[in-house]
C-alpha cells in the first residue's frame, strides 16, 4: 500500500518555541492531506485539511494562527506548532489518500509525531 | 455533524470471536471504515463498507446496515497481537474527505 512518513517521530521542546512536523507521501501524490491530534487514551481528532497550493481548512476550535499548515508540493505538508505550550503536548498524525489506484476509500496514516512541551 | 458510538473496552481470550459494534449519525452517508491502532502506533486500515452486508478479509469481517445506521467489526480466531484499539470512522463530508473517528474500542486478548 501507499506509504506516508512523518518527521520527526518525537520531539521535546521548551514552552514558547515552535516546532515543525513534516508529512510526506513517499510513493504517491497527495493533493490533500489531513492532520489529526490524539491525546492519550482518546480518539483521533481532525485538526485541519491541507490542500496543495491553497490555504488549509481548519476544524472548529483549532487556531489557525497557532497551527500553521503549508502544503507546498504534492508530496509534502508541514504542520508548525507555534509558541507551543504544555497543553499542546500530543500525538500528531497526518494522513493522505492515494487517488490513483484502487485504494480510494483508504486513508494512509503516517507513523505520528509525539510532541512533548516542557 | 457526524457522531459515532462504540464500546470503550472489550476483553477476550485467544481463539475466541469478538464483535465490536458501531452506531453512527451522519448528515449523508459515504461509507463506514474500521482502523486498528496499536499503542504508540499509527492507525492502519482494516475494512470499508459502503453497501449493506458483510465484507470478509481473512480473520476480520465487517458488516453494515445502513437502515439501522449500524455496523460491526468481527474478529475471529483472536491472537494476542490483536490487542489494540479499534476505531470506526466515517468521512466528514463526501467520500474521500477527512475521517471522523469513534472514540475507539480497546480490545484486550489474554491467553
Amino acid at each position: 500500500g501507499a506509504v506516508v512518513s512523518q518527521h520527526p517521530s518525537w520531539v521535546i521542546c521548551k514552552s514558547g518555541t515552535s516546532v515543525k512536523i513534516e508529512c510526506r507521501s513517499l510513493d504517491f501524490q497527495a493533493t490533500t492531506m489531513f492532520w489529526y491530534r490524539q491525546f492519550p487514551k482518546q480518539s483521533l481528532m481532525l485538526m485541519a485539511t491541507s490542500n496543495e497550493g491553497s490555504k488549509a481548512t481548519y476544524e472548529q476550535g483549532v487556531e489557525k494562527d497557532k497551527f500553521l499548515i503549508n502544503h507546498a508540493s504534492l508530496t509534502l505538508s508541514t504542520l508548525t506548532v507555534t509558541s507551543a505550550h504544555p497543553e499542546d503536548s500530543s500525538f500528531y498524525i497526518c494522513s493522505a489518500r492515494d487517488t490513483s489506484g484502487y485504494t480510494y476509500n483508504e486513508q494512509f496514516f503516517g507513523p505520528g509525531t509525539r510532541l512533548t512541551v516542557l | 455533524g457526524q457522531s459515532l458510538e462504540q464500546p470503550s473496552e472489550v476483553t477476550a481470550v485467544e481463539g475466541a470471536i469478538v464483535q465490536i459494534n458501531c452506531t453512527y449519525q451522519t448528515s449523508g452517508f459515504y461509507g463506514l471504515s474500521w482502523y486498528q491502532q496499536h499503542d504508540g502506533g499509527a492507525p492502519t486500515f482494516l475494512s470499508y463498507n459502503a453497501l449493506d452486508g458483510l465484507e470478509e478479509t481473512g480473520r476480520f469481517s465487517s458488516f453494515l446496515s445502513r437502515s439501522d445506521s449500524y455496523g460491526y467489526l468481527l474478529l475471529q480466531e483472536l491472537q494476542m497481537k490483536d490487542s489494540a484499539s479499534y476505531f470506526c470512522a466515517v468521512p466528514s463530508g463526501q467520500a474521500g474527505t477527512a475521517l471522523i473517528f469513534g472514540k475507539g474500542t480497546t480490545l484486550s486478548v489474554s491467553s
